[in-house]
């Protein structure tokens, strides 16, 4: 069964703390790996990953790719009390139909 | 705010009742998709449209049609549904299906009774 795994389900870090969050797949036909940002309500894209060990950056947040190991990483540094929120990673995979898994979401809280 | 607008923001309803969701996108994209969140639940995908066909119905509950009358419209027919249904339902969109990045709406909080 496919199946996208989150490690921590929740975090707490000071302001100015490095987070790393961690995903990981096992899914039958994987085309990409996608990191979302949920606050309130609905997720904000954050990275698409499809290629193995080339790392995406955006401002503090920077994500790589390990296909050898079926994971992802997801680093915040400098975090902010804007960085509370849930992340989600999910996996695109299928050959002629769509199918995303969603994993759980790591929540993250930074407190002050 | 994103191109992505969804209606009502909340509902609810009785399990006899017959209700809509809508979804329409404003970004020129050929793909449209259904999600359920569920409290303390991964974010489900239910359904995906691309160029108005539907592509993906991910063994939802009849309870629960899709319409995609064209590329810029979505809607989520809902009868005789259960308090478990109870949930955020996620519209997105994407330029086309596969490979691209979704763009999300606010969402419909629906709570059955």
């Amino acid at each position: 069964e496919d199946k996208v795994v989150q490690s921590p389900l929740s975090l707490v870090v000071h302001e100015g703390d490095t987070v790393t969050l961690n995903c990981s797949y096992e899914v039958t036909n994987f085309r990409s790996l996608l990191w979302y940002k949920q606050e309130k309500k609905a997720p904000t894209f954050l990275f698409m990953l499809t290629s193995s060990g080339i790392e995406k950056k955006s401002g503090r947040l920077s994500s790589i790719l390990d296909k050898k190991e079926l994971s992802s990483i997801l680093n915040i540094t400098a975090t902010q009390t804007g960085d509370s929120a849930i992340y989600l990673c999910a996996v695109e995979e299928g050959t002629s139909y769509d199918k995303v898994i969603f994993g759980p979401g790591t929540s993250l809280s930074v407190i002050p | 705010e994103t191109g992505v607008t969804q209606t009502p923001r909340h509902l609810v309803m009785g399990m006899t009742n017959k209700k809509s969701l809508k979804c329409e996108q404003h970004l020129g994209h050929n793909a449209m998709y259904w999600y359920k969140q569920s409290a303390k639940k991964p974010l489900e995908l239910m359904f995906v449209y691309n160029f108005k066909e539907q592509t993906e119905n991910n063994s939802v509950p009849s309870r629960f049609s899709p319409e995609c009358p064209n590329s810029s419209h979505l809607f989520l027919h809902l009868h005789t549904l259960q308090p478990e249904d109870s949930a955020l339902y996620l519209c997105a969109s994407s330029q086309a299906s596969g490979r691209n990045t979704q763009y999300f709406g606010p969402g419909t909080r629906l709570t059955v009774l």
